[in-house]
């Protein structure tokens, strides 16, 4: 298995709502990545996860919770999103932090609304 | 302050020429650099890598040049085909415990039949 896998791939949510985006691996992978991406703009790291314990977090709004339950799996909690959230998520892993090469996942498509 | 350019937004090349996608970088910390390529509706797949310490790397159709001195990098794609059309994202990690990616804001690239 060479894939992460996002669910669900698209997700259309209120503004009082509460979400949870799902991400998982089995290449045994040790680092796992949260980005946001608008349209027409690069990706953006929101957090990392090096050994299911919090590495990164670039100033996310609270939001915005990510969990690591185990090392496979990678979750995004979301609550009180404003409509300017609305972007393509995306999920990444890696060996370890920082090894080259990502492997991404297709994203969930966020509409807040 | 963008420390991963990407000048062209967008780039047309007929079927069997040779697609050159450019990017320039700021940070003399990057010690590696990533191209991904990006279908709509799904996550960047990695292309191919150069470290630092080489000049040129070549896999298939695909080779990436850096000329340090001008901080600079490009993808050559020979011969380009219709499934090369696809947005090209330059990224690029630093040295360092963090080593993330950083991306460029993307080329898209058409390949005319």
């Amino acid at each position: 298995d060479t894939e992460v896998t996002q669910t669900p791939k698209h997700l259309v949510m209120g503004m009082t709502n509460k979400k949870s985006l799902k991400c998982e691996q089995h290449m045994g992978h040790r680092a796992m990545y949260w980005y946001k991406q608008k349209a027409k703009k690069p990706p953006e790291l929101m957090f990392v996860y090096s050994y299911e314990k919090l590495s990164i977090n670039e100033s996310v709004p609270s939001r915005f919770s990510p969990e690591c339950p185990n090392s496979s799996l990678l979750n995004l909690h979301l609550h009180a999103l404003q409509p300017e959230d609305s972007a393509l998520y995306l999920c990444a892993s890696s060996q370890r932090q920082g090894v080259v090469g990502y492997t991404f996942g297709s994203g969930t498509r966020l509409t807040v609304v | 302050d963008q420390q991963v350019k990407q000048n062209s937004p967008s780039l047309s090349v007929q079927e069997g020429r040779i697609s050159i996608l450019n990017c320039d970088y700021t940070n003399s910390m990057f010690d590696y650099f990533l191209w991904y390529k990006k279908y709509p509706a799904e996550g960047p797949t990695f292309l191919i890598s150069i470290s630092s310490i080489k000049d040129k790397n070549e896999d298939g159709r695909f080779t990436v040049f850096l000329n340090k001195s001008a901080k600079h990098l490009s993808l050559h794609i020979v011969p380009s085909q219709p499934g090369d059309s696809a947005v090209y994202f330059c990224a690029a990690q630093s040295s360092g415990s963090a080593r993330q990616l950083t991306f460029g804001s993307g080329t898209q690239l058409t390949v005319l039949p």
